[in-house]
């Protein structure tokens, strides 16, 4: 089955522990990216990739990392934490980044920070 | 800046009821235009988009959306409501030649029986 997976799905951390959360997707997809969904401010993009080693930054990438070094899994990284990120995570992909193609969401990270 | 803004956060229908949630951008460039929908606990899926062509788009479970250029408009429209549509609904641009996507607020939609 196509699809986009995360893990973990829910995730309770404390200020200052590195973390990470997966994103793998089946389809060979070029384009995969990292969104953050806060109530009342919709999705917000934090990074994205075009392609294997390429990354860019999105609208909101302080305080994450990201790395690109397969074209199926593309991680999310917080080095220390803090309680500002906790929100619900979503990571995507299309088959290409430029053309007019549909994003395919996982089901979603919700990350608490205390 | 680019933009995407949806006037309305709150929505509450009756089944039956016509719906029409707004959605405008900020954009310079040619633009592509999305209404993505979240069911309640469950991740975003794709209700229509619009790249050229026919301003008027037609998408899944009867909802459709016009692209008015000169307004920098793209709402969303279904004429009967019913209660499985109760859901949040986000607008989304896209520039044609760039991999950032760019989301609304949300509308939450809640349709009572």
């Amino acid at each position: 089955e196509a699809q986009v997976t995360q893990n973990p799905r829910y995730l309770i951390t404390v200020t200052g522990k590195k973390l990470t959360v997966t994103c793998s997707q089946n389809m060979n997809h070029e384009y995969m990216s990292w969104y953050r969904q806060d109530p009342g401010l919709g999705l917000r993009q934090i990074y994205y990739s075009m392609n294997v080693e390429v990354t860019d930054k999105g609208d909101v990438p302080e305080g994450y990392k990201v790395s690109r070094k397969e074209k199926r899994n593309f991680p999310l990284i917080l080095e220390s934490p803090s309680p500002n990120q906790t929100s619900l995570y979503f990571c995507a992909s299309s088959l290409h980044g430029r053309a007019n193609n549909e994003q395919f969401f996982g089901p979603g990270t919700r990350l608490t920070v205390l | 800046a680019q933009s995407v803004s949806q006037h309305n956060h709150h929505v509450i229908l009756s089944e039956a009821a016509s719906l029409e949630l707004g959605c405008n951008y900020s954009y310079g460039g040619t633009v592509n235009l999305f209404w993505y929908v979240q069911y309640p606990g469950q991740h975003l899926q794709l209700l229509l988009k619009y790249f050229s062509g026919d301003p008027l788009v037609k998408g899944i479970k009867g909802f459709e959306a016009e692209f008015i250029k000169s307004k920098f408009s793209f709402n969303l429209r279904k004429p009967s409501v019913q209660w499985s549509d109760t859901a949040e609904y986000f607008c989304a641009v896209k520039g044609s030649n760039t991999g950032k996507l760019i989301f609304g607020q949300g509308t939450t939609l809640q349709v009572k029986p």
